[in-house]
């Protein structure tokens, strides 16, 4: 059974970098079928796509954060990961990766349980 | 300001029939762009109960459908039970943002 797990620091202080790591199990992350994403939910709010990595490495951001964000990808390692740079409260939230299938148009079917990042001093 | 608008909150008593809309524009659902939906129980990661506007995954009840006409979606659930009290979200793609985009989500109240 495919299972994915964040990781990373749960305290990051404002206008530094955030940084997490989502490691997949039960799967390949080099499948020519998927794309793995991020998705973020701030507390009580909605769903934000972050951005998606092709196991080649293409990638694809939400523009609006754009020029803060990372994605990269560790085929040895089975792991994508996350840099969110210049952080600030409205950051704060719960982090999720996720396989996307169907390319970048397509569902997310696989989640992982999230991980809250609270940005403060 | 979320690019596919759901209503905040629909409601039912069990037993009964309540759907609930996303609404989008020409760059996402009235594109081309299929129209995915999303079950959040409190505390827990969003699951996929339909994709491709009308596909249930494998494990998902039949009470759950979906269906897309313009620029619009809809996800009906009959035979509502109280565990589908959760918080419900669509999701498209955006031609004009290049962004997968999620509607803001309802919450569902099982009466």
């Amino acid at each position: 059974q495919l299972r994915l797990r964040e990781s990373g620091p749960r305290l990051v202080k404002p206008s530094e970098t955030l940084s997490l790591t989502c490691i997949v199990s039960g799967g390949s992350i080099s499948s020519v079928s998927y794309f793995w994403g991020w998705i973020r939910q701030p507390p009580g709010k909605g769903l934000e796509w972050i951005g998606n990595i092709y196991y080649r490495g293409s990638t694809y951001y939400n523009p609006s954060l754009k020029s803060r964000i990372t994605i990269s990808v560790d085929t040895s390692k089975n792991q994508i990961s996350l840099k969110l740079s210049s952080v600030t409260a409205a950051d704060t939230a719960v982090y999720y990766c996720a396989r996307q299938r169907g390319g970048v148009t397509g569902m997310f079917d696989f989640w992982g349980q999230g991980t809250l990042v609270t940005v403060s001093s | 300001q979320s690019v596919l608008t759901q209503p905040p909150s629909v409601s039912g008593a069990p037993g009964q029939r309540v759907t609930m809309s996303c609404t989008g524009n020409s760059s996402n659902i009235g594109a081309v762009y299929d129209v995915h939906w999303y079950q959040q129980l409190p505390g827990t990661a969003p699951k996929l109960i339909i994709y491709t506007n009308n596909i249930r995954p494998s494990g998902v009840p039949d009470r759950f459908s979906g269906s897309k006409s313009g620029t619009s979606a809809s996800l009906a659930i009959t035979g509502l039970q109280a565990e589908d009290e959760a918080d419900y979200y669509c999701q498209s793609y955006d031609s004009s943002l290049s962004a997968s985009v999620f509607g803001g989500g309802t919450k569902l109240t099982v009466l």
